[in-house]
């Protein structure tokens, strides 16, 4: 079985623009998670999606956004870049949600902000 | 707000040691810790888990300690090898409201 896959592996951006990442779950994971690891705060929670919708959301501001497709991959979008915004961002997948069912962490798109 | 510390932020062990790595939370709607290893380049991985309803809980040279009434929880590596070097997670999940914390990790060096 295919695990996560994360698009692209690396990036670099400057100041003001825009990014969109991308993740593939497991074939047949319905919830997807996404993550801004870095140094100094660790992991942290971005928002969930499951069956298209947006299910949580953690407390980023409105410049970082995502969606979900009907084919369960999904997309994250970050506006206006900030230096600050440089980290790694993983995205997980589980069969329902983020509770006690295994997540499956994808290898996570390292961006960095010039 | 809800928290999970975790302690320390950087450990180092010689082979065959017992690293400890300790997590406390603070809101008791958590009813799942999760630990999660992560390797340089990778994405994290599961690798146990235990519910509040037990004290402790092992998986081969991984066990978990738990204690509910001081809402803390542990983390102990048996015989520890230079491949058990990576950062280790911590994590509090609330299944009521489908949420997860994680700690801010503990950076683990095994030395040969």
């Amino acid at each position: 079985k295919a695990g996560v896959t994360q698009t692209p592996r690396y990036l670099i951006k400057t100041r003001g623009q825009q990014v969109t990442l991308s993740c593939s779950p497991i074939s047949g994971h319905r919830s997807v998670s996404w993550y801004q690891q870095t140094p100094g705060q660790g992991l942290q929670f971005l928002f969930e999606y499951f069956s298209e919708t947006q299910r949580n959301k953690g407390n980023f501001p409105g410049r970082f956004s995502g969606r979900q497709f009907s084919n369960s991959r999904s997309e994250m979008n970050v506006s206006t870049l900030e230096l600050g915004d440089s980290a790694l961002y993983l995205c997980a997948s589980s069969l329902v949600g983020t509770g006690v069912n295994e997540q499956f962490f994808g290898p996570g798109t390292r961006l960095t902000v010039l | 707000q809800q928290q999970v510390k975790q302690s320390p932020q950087s450990l180092i062990v010689q082979k065959g040691g017992i690293p400890i790595i300790n997590c406390a939370y603070e809101n008791t709607a958590f009813d799942y810790f999760p630990w999660y290893q992560q390797f340089p380049g990778k994405g994290p991985a599961l690798l146990i888990a235990i519910r509040p309803d037990v004290s402790e809980k092992k998986e081969g040279r991984f066990t978990i300690s738990f204690n509910k009434s001081a809402k803390q929880f542990s983390l102990h590596i048996m015989d520890s090898q230079p491949g058990d070097s990576a950062t280790y997670f911590c994590a509090a999940v609330s299944n009521r409201d489908d949420k997860i914390i994680f700690g801010k990790g503990t950076r683990l060096h095994i030395l040969p």
